[in-house]
């Protein structure tokens, strides 16, 4: 595609619902990151792909954050028991390898009742 | 543990007055720095990469420069059309991206 691409663009759950977050890369790019951005805030690094391995996960808060690349293209972010904490933009980026520049999708807003 | 802080703030300027910004970094053997620019609702859009000292990249009036210890953004008779969030991230050798806070910057007609 031309761009990377995210969905749903909002979403709204109440607390200690489950949400899953979408994002299609660029098409070609075997890195694949997740960021979480709270207002006014750069973003904070959550867990890193190359392919369909998931390299470096040390970014998720807790053990209620889950993220899968099953066939090394398109990746899903996945919240358990979702809370209030865990309001924020959630963004994917994607580049032709780690150390690439990483080209952003525009994110999920994702607010928690 | 990397750190990047970025200054000012918010920046208010008028069309046509050139400014700077400046990113300052802690990190342990960088591999590179990156600027971004973030409109609102929107994902970080690619600016430029700087990788050494010295260096320097440019492109329409935005230029960017690199040292040991900072990199800055200097922005050239701006436009309303500049106005936006503008980040800067560095990477140490082997780490993942390290994002500063950001500037806000405003452009006044």
């Amino acid at each position: 595609g031309a761009g990377v691409s995210q969905s749903p663009r909002y979403k709204v759950a109440k607390r200690g619902q489950d949400v899953a977050l979408r994002c299609d890369p660029i098409s070609g790019h075997v890195s694949l990151f997740w960021y979480q951005q709270a207002l006014g805030q750069g973003p904070e690094f959550l867990t890193y792909f190359q392919n369909e391995a998931q390299l470096d996960k040390s970014g998720l808060p807790s053990d209620r954050f889950f993220a899968e690349r099953p066939e090394g293209s398109v990746s899903t972010l996945k919240i358990q028991r979702t809370q209030q904490e865990d309001s924020a933009v959630y963004l994917c980026a994607s580049s032709d390898g780690p150390n690439q520049p990483q080209h952003f999708g525009d994110g999920t807003r994702l607010s928690i009742l | 543990e990397d750190q990047v802080t970025q200054s000012p703030e918010a920046l208010r300027l008028q069309e046509g007055e050139s400014s700077s910004l400046n990113c300052s970094y802690t990190v342990s053997g960088l591999r590179g720095l990156f600027w971004y620019r973030q409109d609102p609702g929107k994902g970080p859009e690619f600016l430029f990469t700087l990788y050494s000292a010295g260096e320097e990249k440019e492109k329409e009036r935005l230029k960017a420069t690199l040292t040991k210890k900072e990199s800055f953004l200097h922005i050239t008779a701006p436009k309303p059309e500049d106005s936006a969030t503008y980040l800067c991230a560095v990477q140490a050798y082997g780490q993942n991206f390290v994002f500063g806070p950001g500037t806000r910057l405003s452009v006044l007609p």
